[in-house]
């Protein structure tokens, strides 16, 4: 079974500064995708980013990146220059055929 | 991009009763959509998926029978929670497929079962 894994439960950076939400995953799949999802007090799921597991080259969606390291199994969300409107719940998500999420992450921007 | 509707958006019923919720999407064909639930401060956890013109398949521990779903449609799937208890009250969220792994979230129906 696939789990996902999201160690940091709260964080939170200053305005303009960059923050990094970590998480990792357990499978023994070779094919799947990994999503960074953002969900805002109005709880709607946005999507952040999305990673090809046999792309090895990191997504990338202006602020937002990613660092995949596929024989680590981790797949961590980088925020530049960050902004109130960031302030969310972000969820790293796997997968094959169907979505599991992890636990999440709460994110908050001071300003 | 595509859009995920789902109705009502917010209902209270009374405990035995039964609440359906529907989940469309408004732009595209989708023949698998999927069901979530939402405790406060916790994350997603799929219920079942929803197959068109087939039986849904359902998550370990969910049961089939309290959380029919019906996907009648490529565009429509419902779930109807039946003699609705308090502990059932939740935060649900549907997503439709589009092409392979392409998902599309509604904005939630938050149930409170009284």
């Amino acid at each position: 079974a696939q789990t996902v894994t999201q160690s940091q439960p709260e964080m939170s950076v200053q305005e303009a500064e960059t923050v990094t939400l970590s998480c990792t995953y357990d499978t023994s799949e070779s094919n799947y995708y990994l999503f960074w999802y953002k969900q805002p007090p109005s709880r709607q799921m946005i999507l952040v980013i999305r990673q090809e597991a046999y792309k090895q080259q990191n997504a990338t969606e202006n602020r937002f990146s990613v660092n995949f390291q596929k024989a680590a199994k981790s797949f961590s969300l980088k925020i530049s220059d960050s902004q109130l409107g960031d302030t969310a719940m972000y969820f790293c998500a796997f997968w094959t055929n169907d979505m599991r999420f992890g636990a999440g992450t709460r994110l908050t921007v001071k300003p | 991009g595509a859009v995920v509707s789902q109705h009502p958006s917010r209902v209270i019923c009374k405990s035995g009763t039964s609440v359906k919720i529907e989940c469309r999407s408004l732009d595209f064909q989708a023949t698998t959509m999927f069901w979530y639930r939402q405790f406060p401060k916790q994350s997603l956890m799929l219920m079942a998926t929803s197959n068109e013109g087939s039986k849904a398949t359902y998550e370990q521990g969910v049961e089939k029978d309290k959380f029919l779903i019906n996907h009648a449609s490529l565009t429509l799937s419902t779930l109807t929670v039946t003699s609705a208890h308090p502990e059932d009250s939740s935060f649900y969220i549907c997503s439709a497929l589009q092409g392979g792994n392409e998902q599309y979230f509604g904005p939630g129906t938050r149930l409170t079962v009284t």
